[in-house]
């Protein structure tokens, strides 16, 4: 299996720009996440899809923000317009159920974003 | 308060050291418990997982977890640099949450040989 593919690896905008990153999660997964990285506030969950539906958008920090899942292979997440604060690495997870009752998120390899 | 503290470190260790990694949290609904592995420029992965109390050991490596004091713990045993990584704690709370975790800020660890 190819794992969680995440496009583009790296993008550096400017301030104002539209910008979409891309994700596609591991076939058979039913759960899918975005997340943001920085050093400042480690990993923060934007927000996650079950069976291609919303369930938990509350870490989505403002209306720029959006997500989309059109179908079970395929996720968007929107910044329009960017500012350099959306500066960090976004990564997108899906999941799948261990043995024993929960389940874990296996990773892409993430996008770092630069918004100048 | 966040629902998971994890000391940032960064923790330097010589080679061959034993490495204790520590997470708290607050709620006591957490059942299920994680220690995601992240090497600089990669995604998290996953490195062991415990359900409920107890101890799990995998290798060189224990994870602990004391409910009663809300306090989960991971273990390095001989530690190598090639255990240089940041290490997050993550946790969930219901069998049907669908996958979501909390995760704690995760621990930069670094090994000197």
């Amino acid at each position: 299996d190819a794992g969680v593919i995440q496009s583009p690896r790296h993008e550096v905008t400017e301030m104002g720009q539209e910008v979409t990153l891309r994700c596609k999660p591991i076939s058979g997964h039913n759960s899918l996440f975005w997340y943001r990285q920085t050093m400042m506030r480690g990993l923060e969950l934007l927000i996650y899809f079950n069976n291609n539906v919303p369930i938990d958008d509350s870490g989505m920090p403002e209306d720029r923000f959006s997500a989309k899942m059109p179908n079970a292979s395929f996720s968007t997440l929107k910044i329009q317009p960017s500012e350099p604060r959306d500066s960090a690495v976004y990564f997108c997870a899906s999941s799948d159920r261990l043995a024993g009752g929960t389940d874990t998120q296996y990773f892409g390899p993430g996008t770092r974003l630069t918004v100048l | 308060q966040k629902e998971v503290e994890q000391d940032p470190g960064p923790l330097s260790v010589p080679e061959g050291a034993i490495v204790s990694l520590n997470c708290t949290y607050s709620n006591s609904a957490f059942q299920y418990f994680m220690w995601y592995r992240q090497y600089s420029r990669k995604g998290p992965e996953l490195l062991m997982y415990t359900y409920s109390s107890g101890n799990k050991e995998d290798g060189r490596f224990t994870a602990q977890v004391d409910k009663s004091s809300k306090y989960i713990s991971l273990f390095i045993r001989d530690s190598q640099p090639s255990d240089s990584a940041t290490y997050l704690c993550a946790m969930s709370s219901s069998y049907n949450q669908g996958g979501k975790l909390i995760f704690g800020q995760g621990t930069e660890l670094s090994v000197k040989p």
